[in-house]
């Protein structure tokens, strides 16, 4: 069975750092995998997405991912944070066979003034 | 576009009490999906319909949980003899239709079972 494992419960970065947020997947089979973001006091949306093709994805407010075949991975990195990126981020992994999305646990981005 | 809704934001009941929660999805959206999350814990996924046909459950969903969307359009899901390990947020989401389309969350429904 797939599984997503987000190694980081918590981030703490500075304001204008760069930050990484990892994800890692356990497959045999093709997979697609999602990054959703979750701010305080909102419902989860979709960052970003790997279904196929360039393995670089860009989503959205600065956010980008890489997929990793060999390793497995699918690390969000963003260049400079700002104070409105505090949030918690899930990555997600669906097979191709399946239609539903597996969750990882989260990772909590602080961002420090 | 209203977004996904879901009716009551917050809900607290008595062990063995049974609940019921609404999930509008965005209109014309195909797909409806039933997460459960819990503290320190992403979504769950517990099922989802095309259109009104529930197309898969899953094992976290026992025979105490029922959901229905009867004309294609908002879906309930019942808890039956709730549980305190019931309390979670349980949150719906929508999609257009086409596999792997992204998926538009509600707010969720927060269950506290006392």
């Amino acid at each position: 069975a797939q599984s997503v494992t987000q190694l980081d419960s918590q981030v703490p970065v500075f304001e204008e750092a760069p930050v990484e947020l990892r994800c890692n997947y356990s497959s045999s089979v093709s997979v697609y995998l999602f990054w959703y973001v979750q701010y305080p006091n909102q419902g989860l949306q979709l960052l970003l997405k790997y279904l196929s093709g360039s393995t670089l994805v860009k989503g959205i407010n600065g956010f980008e991912a890489e997929f990793n075949k060999s390793q497995t991975s699918f690390h969000l990195r963003k260049p400079s944070v700002h104070i409105s990126d505090t949030a918690e981020y899930f990555c997600a992994v669906a097979l191709d066979r399946d239609d539903k999305i597996i969750f990882g646990k989260g990772t909590r981005l602080h961002i420090l003034p | 576009d209203t977004g996904v809704s879901q009716d009551p934001r917050h809900k607290i009941t008595k062990r063995g009490q049974n609940v019921t929660f609404r999930c509008d999805p965005i209109s014309e959206h195909n797909r409806l999906y039933w997460y459960r999350q819990t503290l320190g814990q992403g979504p769950e996924f517990l099922t989802y319909f095309q259109n009104e046909a529930q197309l898969e459950k899953s094992r976290l969903l026992s025979d105490r949980f029922s959901a229905e969307r009867p004309k294609g359009s908002f879906s309930t899901l019942e808890i039956q003899r709730t549980e305190q390990g019931d309390s979670a947020m349980y949150l719906c989401a929508s999609s257009p239709g086409t596999r792997f389309e992204t998926q538009y969350f509600g707010p969720g429904t927060r269950l506290l079972v006392l």
